[in-house]
């Protein structure tokens, strides 16, 4: 079965500091591999995505993430925690049919 | 080009009633995707829609339902509303569809709440 995996529920980071939010992933096939971020009372936004090529992704608001094919992970990393890095962080697989499979999510915080 | 639109942005009903949610997507787009999101269960599937077409549901019971008119305009339909239904209610339009590599862009959500 396909599944994607957050491990942490919470990620607590000092403003200033380098920041991983980490995600596992199961998936037949060639993984499509996306980040998206939750600002409260907010939609989600895109901030990121692997489909193929160079490992490491650079994506919005200076994130990027590491595509691991041997950990299967995918690993959203900023070099530099700011405090409005604060929200619902959310991995996601393409599977089949049409659908990408969610991870729990895990939410960040980052404290001045 | 402006964004994912849904309205109502809250809603509150009552147990048994019932409501129909809007989600107008980006210019372009002809995927329509639903989701349901819950402290305790996250981010959950509900369909997706590409040109008027329901191409894939997810595991909720048959008093959930939706369509997508031709201009992509997308509804969702609750029936029977029960108090585990009260979630935040997201609409993702994409411009193929949420497979492969296209991402979504989301709508604020509607809330809804039962009593």
């Amino acid at each position: 079965a396909q599944s994607v995996a957050q491990p942490e529920d919470q990620v607590n980071v000092a403003e200033g500091n380098p920041l991983t939010v980490k995600c596992t992933y199961s998936v037949s096939g060639n993984p499509y591999l996306f980040w998206y971020v939750q600002y409260p009372n907010r939609g989600l936004q895109f901030l990121l995505k692997y489909i193929t090529g160079d490992n490491l992704v650079k994506g919005s608001y200076g994130f990027e993430a590491e595509f691991n094919k041997s950990q299967t992970s995918f690993h959203l990393k900023k070099p530099s925690a700011l405090v409005s890095d604060s929200a619902l962080y959310f991995c996601a697989v393409s599977g089949s049919n049409y659908q990408l499979i969610w991870g729990a999510g895990t939410k960040l915080i980052i404290k001045p | 080009k402006a964004g994912v639109t849904q309205t109502p942005r809250y809603l509150i009903k009552t147990r048994g009633q019932q409501v129909t949610l809007s989600c107008s997507p980006i210019s372009g787009h002809r995927s329509v995707s639903w989701y349901q999101q819950t402290p305790g269960q996250g981010l959950q599937f509900l369909f997706e829609y590409f040109s008027e077409t329901q191409r894939n549901k997810g595991n909720f019971p048959g008093r959930f339902s939706g369509r997508q008119f031709s201009n992509s305009r997308s509804e969702m339909n609750v029936s029977t509303l029960e108090l585990g239904d009260s979630a935040l209610y997201l609409c993702a339009s994409s411009l193929l569809g949420p497979e492969l590599h296209n991402e979504q862009f989301f709508g604020p959500g509607t809330r809804l709440t039962v009593l």
